[in-house]
């Protein structure tokens, strides 16, 4: 299978503590996004990867939350210190650069994140 | 924040049309109008998506008001495999992030 993968699937942490999450995009993918979904609601825009470059964060980003993409390949999702209200499913997608025209992101399945 | 307002339920019978709105009153000239779709426990899924023509693929059909205001997304024949929750989003060309609302949850009834 070629699509975006995400892992691990399912988190369970203690407040508190640190998660890091990783997303393999589409190869050939240069652009990579985060998303944040919770219980009821769409997904929220998290930050956005071309190549290594981070070039957008939401102000949802706290400084609790690092994502980087190191080689411009697979990106990690950091969060430290976790809360409550980070629980959530945390989405991953991406796209080739140059179909600035129209929007098709691909996404992964998702990491869920559960904070005891 | 989402542009775009859609009924928070709907139900179709199985085999029939389903019909999905969307009001974006507020779309400036230069905005698409995509739809994605999410099934239980993935991530969602692009379907199709219009500037100001009808457009149909092999998911499904847009038809978009002359206004552009309002635009509906046509399941033709739909099965149980479409229950998923639909979002229509509004996004000018080149953007790279979606914004979502909160979408029509499409229930498919045998």
């Amino acid at each position: 299978d070629t699509g975006v993968s995400q892992n691990p699937r399912h988190k369970i942490t203690k407040r508190g503590q640190n998660v890091t999450f990783r997303c393999d995009p589409i190869s050939e993918h240069n652009r990579l996004y985060w998303y944040r979904q919770t219980l009821g609601q769409g997904p929220e825009f998290l930050t956005y990867f071309q190549n290594e470059a981070q070039l957008e964060k939401s102000r949802l980003l706290s400084d609790r939350f690092s994502a980087e993409r190191p080689k411009g390949s697979f990106s990690t999702l950091e969060i430290q210190r976790t809360e409550q209200g980070d629980s959530a499913m945390y989405l991953c997608a991406s796209n080739p650069e140059g179909r600035t025209i129209y929007n098709e992101q691909f996404f992964g399945p998702g990491t869920r994140l559960t904070v005891l | 924040d989402a542009k775009t307002t859609q009924p928070p339920s709907m139900d179709c019978a199985e085999g029939r049309a389903a019909n999905l709105p969307c009001n974006h009153s507020t779309i400036s000239g230069n905005e698409y109008v995509y739809w994605y779709r999410q099934i239980h426990s993935q991530g969602p899924q692009y379907i199709i998506h219009g500037l100001k023509n009808n457009e149909t693929n092999e998911m499904a059909s847009l038809i978009i008001t002359e206004d552009r205001k309002s635009s509906t997304l046509i399941l033709p024949h739909a099965t149980l495999r479409d229950t998923a929750v639909y979002y229509c989003i509004v996004s000018p060309s080149g953007a790279q992030k979606l914004v979502f609302g909160q979408g029509t949850r499409l229930t498919i009834n045998p």
